[in-house]
């Protein structure tokens, strides 16, 4: 069964530092990883999706890698600004899921101060 | 930019009632999804629907939860009879048209969830 869990569960920067999230997954034999943003009593929104060819995707200040083999994924922020202040979550969808389900992470929750 | 809607935003309601949450996915996405989330708990995935029919379903999704596509536009959870543990943050997703069925998934954009009460 596809564990997904994202280390350490919360995270408090000063503005401007560069913010590093990790995700790893037990079965390495992914089709896709997504990276999403959730503000508090809000729905998810799509930041990034890395398929299991790729090793990396950029969108402006983000760039998420994916390390298959050794079941990781790394989302960095760069800049950070008080308005990436939200809980980051990763998910995976397995090759053999049917049905595209995604798994998901605990999430880490991220605070950057002014 | 299209999205995906949810209806209601809040729902109360008492142990023992049914409920249906509605959905309208982005108009050319062929996959839809329910996950659900309580409070301080991981996304969990319920139900995948494609073609007219579930695709998967987890263990959580028993015969007291149904989804159904009525017309071309919605898509439905429907729980028949709550329980208290049914109290939750319900999202609907979707997904593009290039998603075909046992070849993986594109990005799932998910809506703004509703709220589950159960009293």
């Amino acid at each position: 069964k596809q564990e997904v869990t994202q280390i350490p569960a919360a995270l408090s920067v000063p503005e401007g530092e560069n913010l590093v999230l990790n995700c790893s997954f037990t079965d390495s034999a992914i089709y896709n990883l997504q990276w999403f943003r959730q503000d508090p009593g809000k729905g998810l929104t799509s930041l990034l999706l890395i398929q299991s060819s790729q090793r990396e995707q950029t969108s402006g200040r983000l760039n998420a890698s994916l390390d298959k083999s050794s079941g990781r994924s790394t989302l960095y922020i760069a800049a950070s600004q008080p308005g990436d202040s939200a809980t980051y979550l990763c998910a995976v969808t397995l090759i053999k899921a049917a049905g595209n389900k995604l798994t998901f992470g605990g999430g880490t929750r991220v605070l950057v101060k002014p | 930019e299209p999205e995906v809607t949810q209806t209601p935003s809040h729902q109360v309601t008492q142990m023992g009632q049914e409920v249906i949450l509605r959905c309208v996915p982005i108009s050319n996405h062929l996959y839809f999804y329910w996950y659900r989330q309580i409070l301080g708990q991981k996304v969990e995935f319920l139900v995948s629907f494609y073609n007219n029919e579930i695709s998967e379903k987890s263990e959580i999704f028993d015969d007291q939860f149904s989804v159904e596509r009525p017309d071309g536009s919605n898509f439905t959870l429907k729980i028949r009879s709550t329980k208290l543990e049914d109290s939750a943050m319900y999202f609907c997703a979707s997904s593009s048209p290039l998603a075909i069925a046992g070849t993986g998934t594109d990005t799932q954009y998910f809506g703004p969830g509703t709220r589950l009460t159960v009293l």
